[in-house]
């Protein structure tokens, strides 16, 4: 079974801190890695996208990735109290033919306090 | 209309009730797809379609049937649900690639079994 995990939280930083979101996985052949933000009742929007080794940087938010220890996180530096959210990481499954599934973890939920 | 657009956005239905929920994308994908979101769970899928190709998850019992008449919208049907189907009903798309891409959800239809 494919597993995708996340701490839960929940996870509280001061304004201006950075924040960081961490996810492993368990299958090795995994190959895009993807930080989804989700407002409470809201659904989830994308955020960023990673699928080589190393960092990859958006704005205020960094998304790093290491193969080797299957380990995919998310900085997000000066933290806003707008920030406040959960966090969802999902990794793609190459699935046969053209389908391509979305395993999520269960999320980590971010306040940021002013 | 722009994005992913999910109708109805609330549902309330008895347990003998049929009903469906509609998904519509603006974006020119060719997959489409429905997750379920409980609370405190990993986001659900339920059932993939992309181009000719439908998968599905093993688990999802058959009182939950999936139609995807075309690549722009998708349809699920609900008959004699039970209580413990509540949950917010997710529709996503992205283009139908091995790799790469990313997935775009709508709003969801938030359904409530009594």
């Amino acid at each position: 079974q494919k597993e995708v995990e996340q701490n839960s939280g929940p996870l509280s930083v001061p304004e201006g801190a950075i924040a960081s979101l961490n996810c492993t996985y368990s299958d090795r052949g995994s190959q895009s890695f993807f930080w989804y933000r989700q407002y409470s009742g809201k659904s989830p929007e994308l955020i960023m996208f990673i699928y080589s080794n190393g960092d990859k940087e958006d704005g205020r938010f960094t998304a790093q990735l290491n193969k080797a220890s299957q380990y995919v996180s998310l900085l997000i530096r000066d933290s806003q109290p707008s920030d406040s959210a959960t966090y969802l990481c999902a990794v793609n499954e190459i699935s046969s033919g053209s389908a391509r599934q979305l395993t999520f973890g269960s999320g980590t939920q971010l306040t940021v306090l002013p | 209309e722009t994005g992913v657009t999910q109708t109805p956005r609330h549902l309330v239905m008895g347990m003998t009730n049929k009903k469906s929920l509609k998904c519509e994308q603006h974006l020119g994908h060719n997959a489409m797809y429905w997750y379920k979101q409980s609370a405190k769970k990993p986001l659900e899928l339920m059932f993939v379609y992309s181009l000719e190709e439908r998968v599905e998850n093993n688990s999802v019992p058959s009182r939950f049937s999936p139609e995807c008449p075309n690549s722009s919208h998708l349809f699920l049907h609900l008959h004699t649900l039970q209580p413990e189907d509540s949950a917010l009903y997710l529709c996503a798309s992205s283009q139908a690639a091995p790799h790469g891409g990313t997935q775009y959800f709508g709003p969801g239809t938030r359904l409530l079994v009594l």
